[in-house]
């Protein structure tokens, strides 16, 4: 089964810029999760979809940060404006609803504000 | 709130070695736990996935094991190659996947 397709793969901006990052998650999974992931640190959950509704988006810096799953498939998380400190890698993992299976995850992007 | 903790950070060892990492969790009410593997500037693969009705995992050299009572799991890796080297992550699920810090493991030719 092909993966978790994510792109672009790297991405250099200026602070106060605004990104977007692409996610499609494995065909059929219908749970669909972005983290960041700091350099030197474990992955931080941002936001979780099922289908296309937000379950869990506790820890996404609303100010700043938004995404959303269109028609319950591909995701896209964007950043604006972007800080220094949102330099990161952001990763999208999909997984099957029901909890006796593990998540999938993307190969990554990884951005640099400058 | 899940909180997850891996001994040791860094772990520096000779080609050959036998090696145990080391991952414990504040919250024993999951559903599930997995250990992945991270090679620099390269996404999350999925190296064992233990249920929690489960004791123990084994994929090839690795043994993964599961006490979910005291919040603990061990990562096994026999006979230790090179190519192992990379940042093992341990991430239980309870109501969402949480990770540790991640033990980053050099093996030595």
């Amino acid at each position: 089964e092909a993966g978790v397709a994510q792109s672009p793969r790297y991405k250099i901006i200026e602070k106060r810029q605004s990104v977007a990052f692409w996610c499609n998650p494995i065909s059929g999974h219908a749970t669909l999760y972005w983290y960041q992931q700091i350099l030197g640190q474990g992955p931080k959950l941002l936001i979780q979809f099922q289908n296309n509704g937000v379950v869990d988006d506790s820890q996404l810096p609303k100010d700043r940060f938004s995404a959303e799953r269109l028609k319950g498939v591909d995701s896209t998380l964007k950043i604006q404006p972007a800080k220094l400190e949102d330099s990161a890698v952001y990763l999208c993992a999909s997984s099957l609803t029901d909890k006796l299976y593990g998540y999938t995850f993307g190969s990554g992007t990884r951005l640099t504000v400058v | 709130k899940q909180e997850v903790t891996q001994i040791p950070a860094a772990l520096s060892v000779p080609e050959g070695e036998n090696l145990v990492l080391n991952c414990s969790f504040t919250d024993s009410a999951i559903y599930n736990l997995q250990w992945f593997r991270q090679d620099p500037g390269k996404g999350l693969t999925s190296l064992l996935l233990i249920q929690s009705s489960q004791r123990e995992q084994t994929s090839g050299r690795l043994n993964a094991s599961l006490d979910k009572s005291s919040g603990r799991s061990t990562l096994y890796i026999a006979a230790s190659q090179p190519g192992d080297s990379a940042t093992y992550l341990c991430a239980p699920l309870s109501n969402m996947l949480t990770f540790g810090g991640g033990t980053r493991l050099m093996v030595k030719p």
